[in-house]
């Protein structure tokens, strides 16, 4: 089992559609929590980074984790078609000699006008 | 820069051929990582920097792959003796914070080819 699962996809929503995205993981030793956007070609972009359990928003997107399922997820509301890119989550432990993040495998999210 | 700067951006290789991929983070960021993406998967570690010091090259594949960045900016990644199975996009990121990989930057890639 890898440590992070991520369902690749693709996922093909309307306009202005409500988008959820969702990863699992293994390790409850993982504490740090992150979601990346990546367009086709360009490097991963940072959209959202949440330490602990709960709920983090930010303008359209909102990012939830749940360490008792080992479930984080990512919601995307009024979806655009500049939305349109593969969705990483991302994970990371804490303390000294920890400087590797763990990403899923990405979901490809298509927004359609 | 205002960003993280990979040279070159595509980089085809004949199997055999040594390889030097090059990353320029941003100005002042102390932390520095390479990542592997192959196709259709998320990037996965292969080192970290903090100023000159590789202090994590637990994720280099084998022993062809040697990364370095000698004065604390710029790095290089080398691959030596490509093979197929390097073909991927070789990430660079940095962080202004020691050691943090929760806020990196990454560049847009260096896409290597191995024929």
């Amino acid at each position: 089992q890898k440590e992070v699962e991520q369902d690749p996809g693709p996922l093909s929503v309307p306009e202005g559609a409500i988008v959820s995205l969702n990863c699992t993981y293994s390790n409850s030793a993982f504490q740090y929590f992150m979601w990346y956007r990546q367009y086709s070609r360009k490097g991963p972009e940072l959209l959202m980074y949440t330490y602990s359990s709960g709920n983090k928003e930010d303008g359209r997107f909102t990012a939830q984790v749940d360490k008792s399922s080992k479930y984080i997820s990512l919601f995307i509301r009024d979806s655009q078609p500049s939305d349109s890119a593969t969705y990483l989550c991302a994970i990371s432990y804490s303390g000294a000699g920890s400087y590797q993040l763990t990403f899923g495998k990405g979901t490809k999210l298509s927004v359609i006008p | 820069g205002a960003g993280v700067s990979q040279s070159p951006r595509y980089k085809v290789a004949k199997r055999g051929q040594d390889v030097a991929l090059r990353c320029d983070p941003i100005s002042g960021h102390v932390s520095l990582f390479w990542y592997q993406q192959a196709l259709g998967q998320g990037p996965e570690f292969l080192t970290y920097f903090q100023n000159e010091a590789q202090l994590d090259k637990s994720g280099l594949p084998s022993d062809r792959f040697f990364a370095e960045r000698p004065e604390g900016s710029v790095s290089t990644l080398k691959i030596q003796r490509t093979q197929q199975e390097d073909s991927a996009v070789y990430l660079c990121a940095s962080s202004s914070r020691r050691g943090s990989n929760t806020e990196a930057f990454f560049g847009q890639g260096t896409r290597l080819t191995v024929v």
